[in-house]
Order: C-alpha cells, then structure tokens, then sequence
C-alpha cells in the first residue's frame, strides 16, 4: 500500500535559521512520482516539486533544496536561511502506478518562522 | 501559464441541502479528481475520472457524492444531502497523462455546513 509519513507535526525556528522537514514513503512501485506542496493560511496548494523514482539527483532552487534518498525511502526538503513568508503548512506526496497516479498526502509539517 | 479553475471560492449550505462544487480543468487535460481537505487534516483523496466514467474512488465517496463532465469544460462534484461533516476545503485537480502523475491543483473551493 501507499504511504506517506511526515513524522514532524510542527517545527518553529528563528528566521534565517535552516530547517528540514522530512518525509518517508512506501511504495512497492519501481516507478512513482514524489511531490512537496506548501499550503499557506490562505489555503491553497503551491506545487514546489516533483520527483521521479528513476532521479535521484538533489535538486536546489533558491534557498530550497531536496534531497531524495531510495535506499531510506526518503524525500527531505531543506530551507535554508529561512524567512517569515515561508510560514506554512508544507506537504510531501506520493504518486504511484498500483495507486493509479492518484495524489497520496503525507499529514503535513506546519512550519512556523518568528522574526 | 494555464491553470485549474474552481468556483465558488467559498459556499455555506444548511445541513441536508444539496451543493455542486464546478472546477474547469486545463483544456487539454483528460483525468480529473477530487480531493477533500478538513480543516486541519491532510488533503485525501475522493475519486478520479477519465473518459466520462469514474477510474476510481476512495472510500470516503459515498452514495451522497457524484461526479459529472456536463460538458466540454467542466467537472462537478455533487453532494446530495450535506452533512457537518462534509464541511471541508474540496480541491480539484486534472493531469494530461503525458506528465504522468503529475496533477495540476484547483485553488480550492471551502464548504462550510451548518
């Protein structure tokens, strides 16, 4: 079966500090599709990425990173000197063939960033 | 950049009345789902459709929910007699199916049961 687990509920930091929020999923797949949306207060979904189950080259854009590990069955997204406006809920997910490429959703990581 | 379309933005309906909740896929798309969101839970999935029929639904689509493309454009969520517990943010989204797994998200239309 498919699943997504985001074991931090809620993270708060410092701005400019770096965070890092995790995500484990399962999948008995070869091929899925891995994705991390930001939902902000107010309520939509904001796609940042997706990944494929054949690349696992890290990617950096700006000051987010993600670093996909198969071998742990991981997916962590990295913000790096982290600002105010990145205040949000943050949400890994998982697209499969046996899942019929619907979305599954972690819980979420609601990230707070005080000044 | 095309984008996902849904109306309203926000409803509030009485209990046991009927709401259609209307999304406008991205013209080329060819599957299209629904998602519910409570407020404060994670976003889980209702159902998926594809060539005018339902590909799949969660257990959570029930009797009182239905789907329908009434026409070129558009794709409705129908819930016949509203519950409180329907009261939740519904996304919808559509992929192309070239992009594989990739679903493009509606903003989203919240529903508020009283």
């Amino acid at each position: 079966a498919q699943k997504v687990t985001q074991a931090q509920t809620e993270i708060s930091v410092v701005e400019k500090e770096d965070v890092t929020l995790d995500c484990v999923y399962e999948t008995r797949d070869t091929t899925y599709y891995l994705f991390w949306y930001k939902q902000p207060p107010s309520g939509e979904l904001v796609f940042l990425i997706r990944r494929n189950s054949f690349d696992e080259q890290n990617e950096i854009s700006g000051r987010y990173s993600w670093n996909f590990q198969k071998s742990t069955s991981s997916f962590n997204f990295t913000i790096t000197a982290s600002q105010v406006v990145d205040s949000a809920v943050y949400f890994c997910a998982l697209s499969d063939v046996t899942g019929g490429f619907k979305t599954i959703f972690g819980a979420g990581t609601r990230l707070f960033v005080k000044a | 950049e095309p984008e996902v379309t849904q109306t309203p933005s926000h409803q509030v309906t009485q209990m046991g009345q009927e709401v259609i909740l209307r999304c406008v896929p991205i013209s080329n798309h060819l599957y299209f789902y629904w998602y519910r969101q409570i407020l404060g839970q994670k976003v889980e999935f209702l159902v998926s459709f594809y060539n005018n029929e339902i590909s799949e639904k969660s257990e959570i689509f029930d009797d009182q929910f239905s789907v329908e493309r009434p026409d070129g454009s558009n794709f409705t969520l129908k819930i016949r007699s509203t519950k409180l517990e329907d009261s939740a943010m519904y996304f919808c989204a559509s992929s192309d199916g070239t992009s594989v797994g990739t679903q493009y998200f509606g903003p989203g239309t919240r529903l508020l049961v009283l």
